[in-house]
């Protein structure tokens, strides 16, 4: 299986900052990557596919980058509503696999 | 809106099997446009992706679960279900289904998941 590994595990920022988490693969998965929102007692909602593409009415202050091994997801400015657990997700090879998560909160 | 309904037991004793169905409305399962896959999530833990099947009844498991896991399709009620026999304490979490792209793999509609409790 293709291990997801994310940093941080947990991120504390104030509204308005630029937030960045980390996927790692553990082998190169080209551009198969997807990027979902958790918050507390819910489904997870897919926000990001294919790398860099928004999910229908997903905010453009999100946004996500990379290639092979290395992948990037960014919030512009952290807004209130965005407090919620973060999961990368590849395609590459099944089994799909998912990061561990990175929770945010707000300072 | 398309929209995916989990249900089934909420709890079941260990040894026993675990079967879930998940309903779709707002597609068709038959259109052949989509996987249809489970997902698991164990309590304050990570997402953990069970298998998908196809309206043909192709389907793939995780290796992880595959020698216990069993998922099916019926079109004719648009719905899916998982079993998952032998169950062990291990099993206890939500269970969500989800609309799979055949293309992005991007789990686009989820169910809004149950929880599944495995005690006697």
């Amino acid at each position: 299986d293709i291990q997801m590994t994310q940093s941080p595990s947990s991120l504390s920022a104030s509204v308005g900052d630029r937030v960045t988490i980390t996927c790692q693969a553990s082998q190169d998965i080209s551009y198969y990557l997807n990027w979902y929102q958790q918050k507390p007692g819910k489904a997870p909602k897919l926000l990001i596919y294919d790398v860099s593409n928004l999910a229908t009415g997903v905010p453009s202050r999100f946004s996500g980058s990379g290639s092979g091994t290395d992948f990037t997801f960014t919030i512009s400015s952290l807004q209130p509503e965005d407090i919620a657990t973060y999961y990368c997700q590849q395609y590459d090879n099944l089994p799909l696999t998912f990061g561990q998560g990175t929770r945010l909160e707000i300072k | 809106q398309v929209q995916l309904q989990e249900s089934g037991p909420g709890l079941v004793k260990p040894s026993q099997t675990l079967s879930l169905t998940c309903t779709v409305s707002g597609d068709s399962i038959s259109s052949g446009a989509y996987y249809w896959s489970w997902i698991r999530q164990h309590p304050g833990k990570g997402l953990e992706w069970i298998g998908y099947i196809y309206y043909s009844g192709s389907f793939y498991y995780n290796p992880s679960l595959k020698s216990r896991v069993t998922i099916s399709v019926d079109t004719s009620k648009n719905q899916f279900s998982l079993k998952l026999s032998s169950v062990t304490a291990a099993d206890t979490a939500v269970y969500y289904c989800a609309r799979d792209g055949k293309r992005y793999r991007d789990l686009d509609y989820w169910g809004q998941g149950t929880l599944v409790t495995v005690s006697s």
